[in-house]
């Protein structure tokens, strides 16, 4: 079964914190990860997208990493701010007899920054 | 500027009542995708189309009910056979050249309660 899974479900930390979020997918055949932020009651905004060709993707102060042979990604924010405050959605897109583009998604990281 | 509308952002549903979420599409993208998320389980795909005139099936389709008769319209009708509808909707979609590559826009949702 292709399954995504996100730790830690909730995260609070204060301003200018480096952090770490974590995702874990089960089937290392993949086309793709992406990393997503929504904003209460909002839609998701793509944030960085990892072929599975490549190790890493940056994007300001977000850098994203990918190990398929372990089954893992990071999303790494660097000097937080309390407009960083969000949910962070890790979703991937299998290789292996899924619907085409059809994205498995974790449940989510609810980041709080404090000022 | 291109992207996803979906209408109406919040909906009250009645028993026994079909509800229609639409969502609209200037992206001039072939597949589009439903998916619902609710508190704390992620998201979830109910159907999805490739391309025009034809769709299928998701994990959790029971209950619901879509057409493409446009490629910029996916609409989706929410039944009253679905017995727990109570759920935050959301439309997507990403060009088939572009599933390992790019990402997947989507519209802002559409809040669906029962009255």
């Amino acid at each position: 079964k292709q399954e995504v899974t996100q730790i830690p479900a909730a995260l609070s930390v204060p301003e200018g914190e480096n952090l770490v979020l974590n995702c874990s997918f089960t089937d290392s055949a993949i086309y793709n990860l992406q990393w997503f932020r929504q904003d209460p009651g909002k839609g998701l905004t793509s944030l960085l997208l990892i072929q599975s060709s490549q190790r890493e993707q940056t994007s300001g102060r977000l850098n994203a990493s990918l190990d398929k042979s372990s089954g893992r990604s990071t999303l790494y924010i660097a000097a937080s701010q309390p407009g960083d405050s969000a949910t962070y959605l890790c979703a991937v897109t299998f290789d292996r007899g899924s619907t085409l583009g059809r994205l498995y998604f974790g449940r989510g990281t609810q980041l709080t920054v404090w000022p | 500027d291109g992207g996803i509308t979906q209408s109406p952002k919040y909906l009250f549903r009645k028993e026994g009542q079909n509800v229609t979420l639409s969502c609209e599409q200037n992206l001039n993208h072939d597949a589009m995708y439903w998916y619902r998320q609710d508190p704390g389980q992620g998201l979830r795909l109910i159907y999805y189309s490739q391309i025009v005139n034809d769709f299928q099936k998701g994990d959790i389709a029971e209950g619901y009910s879509v057409s493409r008769e446009k490629k910029e319209s996916f609409p989706l009708t929410v039944t009253s056979a679905q017995k727990n509808p109570t759920a935050f909707y959301l439309c997507a979609s990403i060009p088939l050249g572009g599933v390992g590559n790019q990402p997947q826009h989507f519209g802002d949702g559409t809040r669906l309660s029962i009255l």
